[in-house]
């Protein structure tokens, strides 16, 4: 898992600017993550996904880059918009004892300055 | 529309008193979980259930139960055991096999008064 319980790193950047949040994560039987975006007093939504056996995953605006070498993530917002202002998660998804569950990471908070 | 419902979405408790919050799921999913989320921090794992009349404890099960009598519903209750349980309280569901279709809830917070 992640180092819970640290208080969020926050990154600001400028409206239209590109955004780069970046992740660690320990598991290295890990072979699924995901990046969500939290708006305050919601839950968690879902943003994009990457398998193990991809380096790169894009979507609309976001793409996903995958390190399992040095066990890195990071999820690359372009032309970043006010509505982006949120909390972005990793979580990985382990499968202990045949279960399965979502680790997550600490956690940064995007700020958008107009 | 299909979806998961938590209720309700503001909470108070007094010190020595058990709660139990809601979460109802219409999704036909599998598995539902509970996570809590302290201010400015991540999401930490409470308890998880795969099937119906069986569940797991997360990283941080002291101080909780819950119970899982209905595929659609995954109540957590919240004891006087838990020391510190002024928090955000997230419930998620998922088809069972894999990630795919992970869905959170809006969340409860519980505030301790």
């Amino acid at each position: 898992g992640e180092n819970v319980g640290l208080h969020l790193p926050t990154l600001s950047v400028q409206e239209g600017d590109n955004s780069i949040i970046n992740c660690a994560y320990s598991n290295s039987a890990s072979d699924y993550f995901i990046w969500y975006k939290q708006e305050s007093g919601k839950g968690p939504q879902f943003i994009i996904d990457i398998r193990s056996n991809m380096d790169k995953r894009q979507g609309q605006r976001v793409t996903v880059l995958l390190n399992k070498t040095v066990k890195h993530l990071s999820l690359q917002i372009a032309a970043t918009q006010p509505g982006d202002s949120a909390v972005y998660f990793c979580a990985d998804f382990e499968t202990p004892d045949s279960s399965y569950k979502l680790i997550f990471g600490s956690g940064t908070r995007l700020l958008v300055r107009p | 529309d299909g979806g998961i419902t938590q209720s309700p979405k503001y909470l108070f408790r007094k010190e020595g008193q058990n709660v139990t919050l809601s979460c109802e799921q219409n999704l036909n999913h599998d598995a539902m979980y509970w996570y809590r989320q302290d201010p400015g921090q991540g999401l930490r794992l409470i308890y998880y259930s795969q099937i119906v009349n069986d569940f797991q404890k997360g990283d941080i099960a002291e101080g909780y139960s819950v119970s899982r009598e209905k595929k659609e519903s995954f109540p957590l209750t919240v004891t006087s055991a838990q020391k510190n349980p002024t928090a955000f309280y997230l419930c998620a569901s998922s088809p069972g096999q894999g990630a795919l279709g992970y869905t959170f809830g809006s969340g409860t917070r519980l505030t301790v008064v």
